[in-house]
C-alpha cells in the first residue's frame, strides 16, 4: 500500500511570508497529487491538482510542484485568510490523504 | 451553482446502524463518481468509498470494507452509505464529494458534512 508523509504537521510563519509544505509518497504516484486547504469547521477546497495545476478561482499565490515521490506546495506569500490545514492526496491507487498540515500566523 | 446537502447523521449505539445521503444539484450527477470522506474529530480526512457514474465501480477503504455500502439514485440526484455494524472509531464527519476525472482525478466539490457520533 502507498503511503503518504506530509511534513512539517504544523507551522508558524508571518504575513508574506513564504510557506512550503512537503508531502512524500512512499511508491511512485506520477503526478497523481493534490493539494486541499481546509479551514476550520468548513468541509476541504481543492487548491491544486495533478500536483502543479491550479483549481479555477484559487489565488496564484498558491502553487504545486514535483513528480514522481516528492512534491511540494507553496504559498509564495503568506496572507492572514491562509490559516487552515493542508493536506495532500494521492489518487495512483485508491484517494490517500496526507496526515495535513497546520498553518497558524507567527 | 454546484451543491451537495449530506444529511441522516446522528448518535447511534456500537453495533447500530445508520444511512447517510447526500443530495446533489447543479450539476449532471448521472455523469459523475462520486466519494463518502470523514474526518475523525481533530483528526485528518480519510477517503472511505467511491461509486462510479452508472454504479459499476464501487470501492471501499479496509476500515470499512464489509461494514459499509455505498449506493446512489441517479434519477433522485442522491448518494447514499448505509453503515452498520457501527464502531467508535466510526465517529466523524462524514463529506460526500464530487470526483472529477478530466486531466487528473480530484474532489473538486464537498459538501458541509454530517456528524455521526458512535457512544453508548
Amino acid at each position: 500500500d502507498i503511503q503518504m508523509t506530509q511534513s512539517p504537521s504544523s507551522l508558524s510563519a508571518s504575513v508574506g511570508d513564504r510557506v512550503t509544505i512537503t508531502c512524500q509518497a512512499s511508491q511512485d504516484i506520477s503526478n497523481y497529487l493534490n493539494w486541499y486547504q481546509q479551514k476550520p469547521g468548513k468541509a476541504p477546497k481543492l487548491l491544486i491538482y495533478d500536483a502543479s495545476n491550479l483549481e479555477t478561482g484559487v489565488p496564484s499565490r498558491f502553487s504545486g510542484s514535483g513528480s514522481g515521490t516528492d512534491f511540494t506546495f507553496t504559498i509564495s506569500s503568506l496572507q492572514p485568510e491562509d490559516i487552515a490545514t493542508y493536506y495532500c492526496q494521492q489518487y495512483d491507487n485508491l484517494p490517500l490523504f496526507g496526515g495535513g498540515t497546520k498553518v497558524e500566523i507567527k | 451553482e454546484v451543491q451537495l446537502v449530506e444529511s441522516g447523521g446522528g448518535l447511534v449505539k456500537p453495533g447500530g446502524s445508520l444511512r447517510l445521503s447526500c443530495a446533489a444539484s447543479g450539476f449532471t450527477f448521472s455523469s459523475y463518481s462520486m466519494n463518502w470522506v470523514r474526518q475523525a474529530p481533530g483528526k485528518g480526512l480519510e477517503w472511505v468509498s467511491s461509486i462510479s457514474s452508472s454504479s459499476s465501480y464501487i470501492y471501499y477503504a479496509d476500515s470499512v470494507k464489509g461494514r459499509f455500502t455505498i449506493s446512489r439514485d441517479n434519477a433522485k440526484n442522491s448518494l447514499y452509505l448505509q453503515m452498520n455494524s457501527l464502531r467508535a472509531e466510526d465517529t466523524a464527519v462524514y463529506y460526500c464529494a464530487r470526483e472529477i476525472a478530466v486531466a487528473g482525478t480530484r474532489f473538486d466539490y464537498w459538501g458541509q458534512g454530517t456528524l455521526v457520533t458512535v457512544s453508548s
